[in-house]
């Protein structure tokens, strides 16, 4: 079976554009998280969906960041206007009850914002 | 907030040894459930282990194994004659209840030399 899928893997990007960040969760679960990773801040939750509704964006950094998830297979992390300090991995998991919690990590997407 | 505290911040021991890496955690829940990943240098997270804190036993699995001690809040994992294989950065979670989402800590890096 097919884990979660990120895509691109690697996205270098000027500061002030926009960027967009994809992924596709393992077909049945009903949880989707997205994490930043950074050296200073470790892995931080920032938004996550359950049932393609949005239950806690508490962690989004600012209203430059969004999060949609418009069906049960897609979601997507945009950044607008980008700026240098949002350069880090931007890892995508899912979940489902029958997991116990135990969530799956798509590989992850190394943005570099210059 | 009910933190993960890895104090270890990186570990650096010589193939063979065992090393443990430290996990405390806080929790008002009676109920909840503890998890381990990975993330060697590829830097995928990788899904080692889920406890639940109903189940206070000591697990193994061939060099790994996990000491969950409830009274102290804490869950260790050791690994045994470490190889070079395991050096990554290791990171202890739990579950901030039925919503499905994980808090993790900051990772402790392991370094096994040859």
């Amino acid at each position: 079976d097919a884990g979660v899928i990120q895509s691109p893997r690697h996205e270098v990007t000027e500061m002030g554009q926009e960027v967009t960040l994809r992924c596709k969760p393992i077909s049945g679960h009903d949880y989707l998280f997205w994490y930043r990773q950074t050296m200073m801040r470790g892995l931080e939750l920032l938004i996550y969906f359950n049932n393609n509704v949005p239950i806690d964006d508490s962690g989004m950094p600012e209203d430059r960041f969004s999060a949609k998830m418009p069906n049960a297979s897609f979601s997507t992390l945009k950044i607008q206007p980008s700026e240098p300090r949002d350069s880090a991995v931007y890892f995508c998991a899912s979940s489902f009850a029958g997991t116990g919690l135990r969530q799956f990590f798509g590989p992850g997407t190394r943005l570099t914002v210059l | 907030a009910q933190k993960v505290t890895q104090a270890q911040t990186e570990i650096s021991v010589v193939e063979k040894e065992d090393v443990t890496l430290d996990c405390v955690y806080e929790t008002r829940d009676t109920t909840y459930y503890l998890f381990w990943y990975k993330q060697p240098p590829s830097g995928e997270l990788v899904f080692l282990i889920r406890r639940n804190s109903f189940d206070e036993q000591n697990e193994i699995s061939g060099r790994y194994s996990w000491n969950f001690q409830k009274s102290t809040s804490s869950f260790n994992f050791t690994i045994t004659a470490s190889q070079v294989v395991d050096s990554a950065v290791y990171f202890c979670a739990r579950d901030l209840g039925s919503q499905g989402n994980l808090i993790f800590g900051k990772g402790t890096k392991l370094s096994v030399k040859p």
